[in-house]
């Protein structure tokens, strides 16, 4: 079956400019995560979307943000982009078992590389 | 205040030995524990994974084991295998109803099999 899927996969901007990133989990998958991943900070979680409903959130500034669509796609805005916001952006797919517990597992797609000049 | 840690960022191995990859974790609350391998320009994919209820799991030439007590989880690659060369990710969440899904992942260790 098909996996996490991101566009873009890479994208140049310029600081001040706001980017949207977009994320189609695998089929079935209802949960939805975002996480930024920079060479300093190593994986840093940012948001977790569920039934078009924010569950989790990270700690990072209100100019992230993102949104969950009926069909559990998912997307990431970045707001006045800072030289700082050039990363690799992860979305991240889980299967949610009966009950609402979770598996504990997410599946990566590649990424949307981002980069802030 | 990093949660998880893995304090060799970097790891050489001769191919056919065992790698040993180690993890510590400070929030008790974490009852879930994973291991991700990285390739450059792709996304991170699942490898093993292990409850708290237990103290190792295996699958196939990669074992995790879990210290509970000295809050301290390893992975271990026997044999290593040039192809295994890679960033390896340990992470740990919290899996009680309707938690969610967020993982806290460690910063990362390059494992480097050399033939």
């Amino acid at each position: 079956k098909a996996g996490v899927t991101q566009t873009p996969r890479y994208l140049i901007k310029t600081r001040g400019q706001q980017v949207t990133l977009s994320c189609s989990p695998i089929s079935g998958h209802r949960s939805v995560s975002w996480y930024q991943q920079t060479p300093g900070q190593g994986l840093q979680f940012l948001f977790e979307y569920f039934s078009e409903t924010q569950r989790n959130k990270g700690n990072f500034p209100g100019r992230f943000s993102g949104r969950q669509f009926s069909n559990s796609r998912s997307e990431m805005n970045v707001s006045t982009l800072e030289l700082g916001d050039s990363a690799l952006y992860l979305c991240a797919s889980s299967l949610e078992l009966a009950g609402g517990r979770s598996t504990g597992e997410l599946f990566f797609g590649e990424g949307s590389r981002l980069t802030v000049l | 205040d990093q949660q998880v840690k893995q304090n060799s960022p970097s790891l050489s191995v001769q191919e056919g030995r065992i790698s040993i990859l180690n993890c510590d974790y400070t929030n008790s609350m974490f009852d879930y524990f994973l291991w991700y391998k990285k390739y450059p320009a792709e996304g991170p994919t699942f490898l093993i994974s292990i409850s708290s209820i237990k103290d190792k799991n295996e699958d196939g030439r990669f074992t995790v084991f879990l210290n509970k007590s000295a809050k301290h989880l390893s992975l271990h690659i026997v044999p290593s295998q040039p192809g295994d060369s890679a960033v390896y990710f340990c992470a740990a969440s919290v899996r009680y109803y309707n938690a969610g899904n967020m993982l806290t992942f460690g910063g990362g260790t390059r494992l480097m099999v050399k033939p």
